[in-house]
């Protein structure tokens, strides 16, 4: 299967605004408003951040948005935090026959 | 608040079959529109999403482990569970189980397990 594409890693200092991208097709996330952002702490649990491409699940930070262009979606982080340093991964309907696709992984680095 | 915990062995032999348990605390197993899904992380790698069994008992998988791969539930036990046969070491990976609460492809997984990491080695 084809995983979307995502940079490895993205760095920035406390208080700035980091952008990740999450590049798929026209069969996954340019063809449908299914995108998910997930934050995960190695070792720990993965926590879903945003669903539907923009929607923040309750009780997660506003610095946290979502958007969609064409076949790109990102995630911005804005007010970057110490606690921020995480691995995030995106995730996408798509209409081949695995169903769920996720993105290659970016590491945060706070600086 | 749904919790969701991974057991299985730590260690599978090559040819093999992996079998993992998913225990959820909670909420009802077989609650409507709840969709009980397994997904892994190959060492350095990212996530492959690997299927899912639903409230109903239905279950679908990914077209490159089909062949090798059963997800089924028991709902009196509130588990359900993976099982993946002819393993290799393709197959070490850190596996998660993890919740949609929907048959709405939008809907995100939340929330998932902590994972157990599978190594297959001789």
């Amino acid at each position: 299967q084809s995983a979307l594409t995502q940079p490895a890693s993205v760095s920035g200092s406390p208080g700035q605004s980091i952008t990740i991208s999450c590049t798929g097709t026209s069969s996954d996330i340019g063809g449908f408003n299914f995108v998910s952002w997930y934050q995960h702490h190695p070792g720990k649990a993965p926590k879903l951040l945003i669903s539907e491409v923009s929607v923040r699940r309750s009780g997660i930070s506003d610095r946290f948005s979502g958007s969609k262009s064409g076949n790109t979606a990102s995630l911005t982080i804005s007010g970057l935090q110490v606690e921020d340093e995480a691995d995030y991964y995106c995730e996408s309907y798509t209409i081949r026959s695995t169903m769920y696709v996720f993105g290659t992984g970016t590491t945060v680095a706070v600086l | 608040q749904v919790l969701l915990l991974e057991s299985g062995p730590g260690l599978v032999k090559p040819s093999q079959t992996l079998s993992l348990t998913c225990t959820v605390s909670g909420h009802s197993i077989n609650s409507h529109n709840f969709y009980w899904h397994w997904i892994r992380q190959h060492p350095e790698r990212g996530l492959e999403w690997i299927g899912y069994v639903s409230y109903s008992g239905t279950t679908y998988y990914n077209p490159s482990l089909k062949s090798r791969l059963v997800i089924s539930a028991d709902t009196s036990k509130s588990q359900f569970f993976m099982s993946l046969s002819s393993v290799t070491a393709a197959d070490t990976a850190i596996y998660y189980c993890a919740l949609r609460r929907s048959n709405y492809y939008g809907v995100g997984l939340d929330p998932w397990g902590q994972g157990t990491l599978v190594t297959v080695s001789s």
